[in-house]
């Protein structure tokens, strides 16, 4: 039973606007959806958390649909400094601690 | 600025050695969490901590355990190494406020096993 979906890898070019979707089924009712990036030879970096509809910060925007089963984080007019790996974190309905497996997103000048 | 820090970078040891991975933080943070990563897999937690000498286990205890002594200390055991534990080992903490989602982590550790 896949826990987390997230697509493998995405490719950009400078200047677009990134959409990731995380899929999670089985979600706990009160836990919030968080996003982490990860660069090469570091630990994942806190992005954006949120519960439902929308959240926007300086960085990037996390859309949660009402049935909480997917989550989509928005990276507005990217830059090659964003390619990394960008992860979803959930706390599952059996109280499990999950993050996806991670979409490497690769931007091009 | 936040800061969690990983006794090493790189740790080569051989199978069946005993293993200890540490991680301190500055932040005064409640919660203590060790991951490892692996290629395809994503972040897996192994234990986390919630306060001093408090632990559970994560998705994958099996082959670990833990120590938490201080509050700004959580140790990760590898009572008998083996190969299949060869990976990346990440420690991460976070407020009790924030609860598990702002995490902050600390740079990792390779670990290989021969």
């Amino acid at each position: 039973l896949a826990k987390t979906t997230q697509p493998i890898s995405m490719d950009s070019y400078e200047g677009q606007e990134v959409n990731i979707t995380c899929s999670h089924n089985n979600i706990a009712t009160n836990d919030y959806i968080t996003w982490y990036q990860q660069f090469p030879s570091q630990g994942p970096r806190f992005i954006i958390q949120g519960y439902k509809t929308k959240v926007t910060n300086e960085v990037a925007s996390l859309f949660i649909p009402a049935d909480r089963k997917s989550s989509t984080l928005s990276l507005p007019r990217v830059s090659l400094s964003d390619t990394a790996v960008y992860y979803c974190l959930v706390v599952l309905y059996t109280d499990k601690l999950i993050f996806g497996t991670g979409t490497r997103l690769q931007v091009f000048p | 600025d936040v800061k969690v820090t990983q006794s090493s970078r790189y740790l080569v040891k051989r199978t069946g050695e005993k293993v200890f991975l540490e991680c301190v933080q500055d932040m005064d943070h409640e919660n203590m969490f060790w991951y490892r990563q692996d290629p395809g897999l994503g972040l897996r937690l192994i234990y986390f901590s919630y306060d001093v000498k408090m632990k559970e286990k994560g998705d994958i205890p099996e082959g670990y355990s833990v120590s938490r002594e201080k509050k700004e200390r959580f140790s990760l055991i590898l009572e008998s190494a083996s190969t299949n534990q060869t990976s990346m080992y990440l420690c991460a903490s976070s407020l009790v406020t924030g609860g598990f989602y702002e995490q902050y982590f600390g740079p990792g550790t390779r670990l290989t096993v021969t």
